[in-house]
C-alpha cells in the first residue's frame, strides 16, 4: 500500500530565504507523486507532479521537487520565500489499486513566512 | 471559468438533522470525489464516482451517502449527522478516473453540535 509521511508539521522561514518541505513516500510500485498547496479558506491547488519522467520537477510559483528513489523522498523546495507562500502544503501519492484516481495525502506542513 | 462549486461553504447544525452538501463542476469531468480534512490527518477520501450512476466507497464512508444522477453534480448526504462528522469537506473532479490534476472546490466547513 502507498503512503506518504511529511516530516514537519510546521516550518517557519524568513522572507527571501530558502524553503524546504520534506516528504518521504512508501510504494511498491513506481509512484505518482504530487504536491498540493492550500491557502486559507481555499481549496487545494496542484503545485507540481512527478510521473516517472524527469526526477527534478518544476512547478508553479518557483517551487520544485526532486524525486529520489534511493531515499524514497520527494522534498519540495523554493530558493526564496515570499509572503504569499504562507499556506499548508500536502505531499500526495496516487493509489495504484482499483484503477481510480484516489489520492493519499500526507498530514500536511504549515509554512509560515516572516518579514 | 472552470470550477468546482460547493454549497454551503459553512454550516452549523445539530445531531440527527439530515443535511446535503452540493458539489457541481462545469468541466464535463467523469470522475468526482469527496474528501474530509481533519487536523493532523490530511485529506481522506469518503466516496468517489467514476461516472454517472457509478459510485463507490473510499476510506471513510461510514455515515455518508452520495449519488451521481447527472455528470456535473455529486452531492454528499449526511442522513443523521453526528459530532464526529464535524470537519472540512472538499469535493474534487478530474476529466478521467486516472487523470490529473484533480480540481478542488473551496471546501465546506461543517459543525455538528
Amino acid at each position: 500500500a502507498q503512503s506518504v509521511t511529511q516530516l514537519d508539521s510546521h516550518v517557519s522561514v524568513s522572507e527571501g530565504t530558502p524553503v524546504l518541505l520534506r516528504c518521504n513516500y512508501s510504494s511498491s510500485y513506481s509512484p505518482s507523486l504530487f504536491w498540493y498547496v492550500q491557502h486559507p479558506n481555499k481549496g487545494l491547488q496542484l503545485l507540481l507532479k512527478y510521473t516517472s519522467a524527469a526526477t527534478l520537477v518544476k512547478g508553479i510559483n518557483g517551487f520544485e521537487a526532486e524525486f529520489k528513489k534511493s531515499e524514497t523522498s520527494f522534498h519540495l523546495t523554493k530558493p526564496s520565500a515570499h509572503m504569499s507562500d504562507a499556506a499548508e502544503y500536502f505531499c500526495v501519492v496516487r493509489a495504484t489499486s482499483g484503477g481510480y484516481n484516489k489520492l493519499i495525502f500526507g498530514a500536511g506542513t504549515r509554512l509560515a513566512v516572516h518579514p | 471559468e472552470a470550477q468546482v462549486t460547493q454549497n454551503p461553504r459553512y454550516l452549523i447544525t445539530v445531531t440527527g438533522k439530515k443535511l446535503t452538501v452540493t458539489c457541481s463542476q462545469n468541466m464535463n469531468h467523469e470522475y468526482m470525489s469527496w474528501y474530509r480534512q481533519d487536523p493532523g490527518l490530511g485529506l481522506r477520501q469518503i466516496y468517489y464516482s467514476m461516472n454517472v450512476e457509478v459510485t463507490d466507497k473510499g476510506d471513510v464512508p461510514e455515515g455518508y451517502k452520495v449519488s451521481r444522477k447527472e455528470k456535473r453534480n455529486f452531492p454528499l448526504i449526511l442522513e443523521s449527522p453526528s459530532p464526529n462528522q464535524t470537519s472540512l469537506y472538499f469535493c474534487a473532479s478530474s476529466l478521467r478516473p486516472r487523470n490529473q490534476p484533480q480540481h478542488f472546490g473551496d471546501g465546506t466547513r461543517l459543525s455538528i453540535l
